[in-house]
């Protein structure tokens, strides 16, 4: 079974800043996708970024970029040029490549982003 | 941009009563999913959807619970018998027949159980 571990609970960043939350995994598929989710206020799930396990380079989505070390099983979120906008919960999730795959979520990091 | 439909956005019951959650995915999806979210805590998965019938499903996902996919277009969730501890926000999701599109969730229902 995969897991997913967000060992931060809350993060807090200046407006402008950066901000990187951390994200572990444990899986023994070697083929397999990762993903970022927001939730903001609203409780809204949206897709912030994802990436293909065996795709070296790692995804950009305008301020939004990862840090994907696989050997480490790491995936972690870098938030550039913080905007007040981005105060929400983050979750990291893993799918597998199957056809029934679903998604696993980590428990979750609240960010505040202060003026 | 196409949406995941999900009513009502709130819902209040009794305990003991019997709700139905209703979900309308992105028309060409084929995977469907439903989701739990306890207040403030993890999101966590209840069941998945595919070709008509149950593909897996969780350890939460007991005979209180059933899904269907009753008309080609809307998928429910129904919850027999509702207790304190169902109280939630449910989220459905549906995604293309590549996983690495992720999925595309709803807005959810906000269940509370009184």
């Amino acid at each position: 079974a995969q897991t997913v571990t967000q060992s931060q609970p809350e993060m807090s960043v200046q407006e402008a800043e950066t901000v990187t939350l951390s994200c572990t995994y444990d899986t023994s598929e070697s083929n397999y996708y990762l993903f970022w989710y927001k939730q903001p206020p609203s409780r809204q799930m949206i897709l912030v970024i994802r990436q293909e396990a065996y795709k070296q380079q790692n995804a950009t989505e305008n301020r939004f970029s990862v840090n994907f070390q696989k050997a480490a099983k790491s995936f972690s979120l870098k938030i550039s040029d913080s905007q007040l906008g981005d105060t929400a919960m983050y979750f990291c999730a893993f799918m597998t490549t199957g056809a029934n795959s679903k998604l696993t979520f980590g428990k979750g990091i609240t960010l505040s982003v202060r003026p | 941009e196409p949406e995941v439909t999900q009513t009502p956005s709130h819902q209040v019951t009794q305990m003991g009563q019997e709700v139905i959650l209703r979900c309308v995915p992105i028309s060409n999806h084929l995977y469907f999913y439903w989701y739990r979210q306890i207040l403030g805590q993890k999101v966590e998965f209840l069941v998945s959807f595919y070709n008509n019938e149950i593909s897996e499903k969780s350890e939460i996902f007991d005979d209180q619970f059933s899904v269907e996919r009753p008309d080609g277009s809307n998928f429910t969730l129904k919850i027999r018998s509702t207790k304190l501890e169902d109280s939630a926000m449910y989220f459905c999701a549906s995604r293309e027949p590549g996983p690495y599109y992720g999925y595309t969730f709803g807005s959810g229902t906000r269940l509370t159980v009184v």
